[in-house]
């Protein structure tokens, strides 16, 4: 059964880096995944696409603040040198055949 | 510029039908798998349907199978959610998304805005 988990909030100072997780469930440690941020009343943002090696490739426009890394079935996005509107939601985003799968998401707070 | 544009969204009493519609622009539309993604009122993405970029091979989530039907037209770069047999927990925003091509495969790298559907009577 293909599961993606998120800690529901993360908090980090203005300027400062964050490292947010998206474990993925037992059996399933090698899928790569994509990362997707939702700032307040907007669609969702393609960031990237996170492999099991950690190797990634962002979307057009991506800053270089953005980065994502992997250890076994966790996968990680990094965002250094936090600015106010990195305060979002951040999903995971996972897929086998004929399914895609999101993780319940992490809300930023920047303080 | 790459764009999604939902519509079709309204207030449909439980039980009813809808169409909801996606206009996509900015990239040659026939290379491209596309997805209905939705979100329910304060909650996190749930995926609804896939189709391939040809319109051969379909997918469904469980919580809509046999409910919804996905659709294209790539003459008209449109994407298509018919949804019958609506219910209240079919209440949510629902967004187009473009599933990425090579180095970005199987990933939704561009989003629409979404539009609202709501289910109640």
């Amino acid at each position: 059964h293909l599961v993606l988990t998120q800690s529901p909030s993360a908090s980090a100072s203005l300027g400062a880096s964050v490292k947010l997780t998206c474990t993925l469930s037992s059996g399933h440690s090698n899928y790569a995944i994509a990362w997707h941020q939702q700032q307040p009343e907007k669609g969702p943002r393609y960031l990237m696409k996170l492999y099991s090696d950690g190797s990634h490739s962002k979307g057009d426009g991506i800053p270089d603040r953005f980065s994502g890394s992997s250890s076994g079935a966790e996968r990680y996005l990094t965002i250094s040198s936090l600015q106010s509107e990195d305060e979002a939601d951040y999903y995971c985003q996972t897929w086998g055949t004929g399914i895609w799968v999101f993780g319940g998401g992490t809300t930023l707070t920047v303080l | 510029e790459v764009q999604l544009v939902e519509s079709g969204g309204a207030l449909v009493h439980p039980g009813g039908s809808l169409r909801l519609s996606c206009a996509a622009s900015g990239f040659t539309f026939t290379n491209y798998e596309m997805n209905w993604v939705r979100q329910a009122p304060g909650k996190g993405l749930e995926w609804v349907s896939y189709i391939s970029s040809r319109g051969s091979t379909i997918f469904y989530a469980d919580s809509v199978k046999g409910r919804f039907t996905i659709s294209r037209d790539n003459a008209k770069n449109s994407l298509y959610l018919q949804m019958n047999s609506l219910r209240a927990e079919d209440t949510s925003l629902y967004y187009c998304a473009r599933g990425g091509a090579v180095v970005a495969a199987n990933a939704f790298d561009i989003w629409g805005r979404g539009t609202l559907v709501t289910v109640s009577s």
